[in-house]
């Protein structure tokens, strides 16, 4: 149980056009997903918060405006990487939290998405 | 949520115990303790999390000192697959657990044949 899947796994764009990233659930209904970025060599870092129905929470310093994020089900939240450049090219990973166990805290993960932007 | 310490490596052989240390000397009586674990290229995989007892499943054990400063991870019987980063990370669950999660540098545990 508890499995998440993201497509696509990997994506190659050109410079300044959009790419969208699915995050879903499969198993479960996530109460709330999480967006986080990996850098070469670099930790985790997280980006923002998305809750069904809502509007998604951005961490400081990154642009709401160019990281979209939808959360239109329990089970399914996208990010889109607008008007990408090559400063965006990163490791996109997903995690959510499973609503039986929430009050856990403990939080399941993607296998991630590897974006090139040329 | 508090700050934590990790070896930046560790070597181990296979089959044998890999013991991770972490340091969390400014955890408080709110704060978890959770080991996930990122391989190569892959997201993080959930390991354990634990309060203040003892804590074990089918992966791991995590031992939970007395005062609440420090946990060690321990794998019991290593193989090659263990190979990977491991994070500690505290937080604090009375929000239910509603926020992301901040990941440090880990512990990246090699694995030895």
């Amino acid at each position: 149980g508890a499995v998440v899947s993201q497509h696509p796994s990997w994506v190659i764009c050109k410079s300044g056009t959009s790419v969208k990233i699915e995050c879903r659930s499969l198993d479960f209904q996530a109460t709330t997903m999480f967006w986080y970025r990996q850098f070469p060599k670099q930790s985790l870092m997280l980006m923002a918060t998305s809750n069904e129905g809502s509007k998604a929470t951005y961490e400081q310093g990154v642009e709401k405006d160019k990281f979209l994020i939808n959360h239109a089900s329990l089970t399914l939240s996208t990010l889109t990487v607008t008007s990408a450049h090559p400063e965006d090219s990163s490791f996109y990973i997903c995690s959510a939290r499973d609503r039986r166990t929430s009050g856990y805290g403990e939080q399941f993960f993607g296998p991630g998405t590897r974006l090139t932007v040329l | 949520d508090a700050k934590t310490t990790q070896p930046t490596s560790m070597d181990c052989a296979e089959g044998r115990a890999a013991n991770l240390p972490c340091n969390h000397s400014t955890i408080s009586g709110n704060e978890y303790v959770y080991w996930y674990r990122q391989i190569h290229s892959q997201g993080p995989q959930y390991i354990i999390h634990g309060l203040k007892n003892n804590e074990t499943n089918e992966m791991a054990s995590l031992i939970i000192t007395e005062d609440r400063k420090s946990s060690t991870l321990i794998l019991p019987h290593a193989t090659l697959r263990d190979t990977a980063v491991y994070y500690c990370i505290v937080r604090d669950n009375s929000g239910g657990g509603a926020d992301g999660l901040t990941f440090g540098k880990g512990t990246h545990l090699i694995i030895q044949p």
